[in-house]
């Protein structure tokens, strides 16, 4: 019973495919995102999505393309993978926004993206 | 944006030993955690602490919203404490949830 689950774990994959990491929660939270590590663990927020609706984008290349099937899953598709995509990708929820907001964020367990 | 600065950047200690992290922001916040990053990559929320004091068995953290800082204390550390712990704010008044991260402060813990 996973709260913020991500798939894959470990991602290993050559410059130039496209490649998906899928994100499922279940707690209920309205609110999901996508932040990326990046080799010297900075954290850096790249996507969010309120109620299936896009309502953070921050300057990310346009090859990343989040997508928000319901509220309860976030997906990350990228496309042409190059070498300094390779990072670790958390996803995480949070429940409410604005005033409404509640008990702060929970993170998945990170994909780790390498590409060669 | 606002600012968020964790200090000091590295610590190490003897297990046993008593330790403060600070994180300094830049303005005012509605959310502010602490999160420890485990050596195999995972970030655990510790607390979830906008302001006053919270206690979670050795851990604990205080924050004073009106000058802008928090304080994890660490009691008794021990090698599993180990890891990276990371401070993140969300802007006050803000209608959507990005929390941003500081640097980070990076604990070893020896036997």
């Amino acid at each position: 019973d996973t709260a913020v689950s991500q798939t894959p774990k470990y991602l290993v994959t050559q410059m130039g495919n496209d490649k998906s990491i899928k994100c499922e929660q279940n707690l209920g939270h309205d609110t999901m995102y996508w932040y990326k590590q990046d080799s010297k663990k900075f954290l850096k927020i790249m996507f969010s999505y309120n109620n299936k609706e896009l309502i953070i984008n921050e300057t990310v290349p346009n090859r990343f393309s989040p997508k928000s099937p319901d509220k309860a899953h976030l997906n990350l598709h990228i496309n042409s993978l190059e070498l300094g995509d390779s990072a670790v990708y958390f996803c995480a929820s949070s429940q409410g926004t604005g005033g409404a907001f509640l008990y702060g964020y929970t993170f998945g367990s990170g994909t780790r993206l390498t590409v060669v | 944006g606002i600012q968020v600065e964790q200090s000091p950047p590295d610590l190490i200690l003897q297990e046993g030993a008593n330790s403060t992290l600070r994180c300094n922001f830049s303005d005012s916040v509605n959310n502010l955690q602490w999160f420890h990053q485990n050596p195999w990559g995972q970030l655990i929320n510790l607390f979830y602490i906008p302001s006053g004091t919270k206690q979670n068995g050795r851990l604990s953290a205080t924050t004073v919203a009106t000058e802008r800082y928090s304080l994890l204390y660490i009691s008794s550390s021990q090698t599993t404490d180990s890891g990276v712990y990371f401070c993140a704010v969300r802007r006050g008044g803000t209608s959507y949830g990005k929390l941003t991260f500081g640097q980070g402060t990076i604990l070893t813990v020896h036997p």
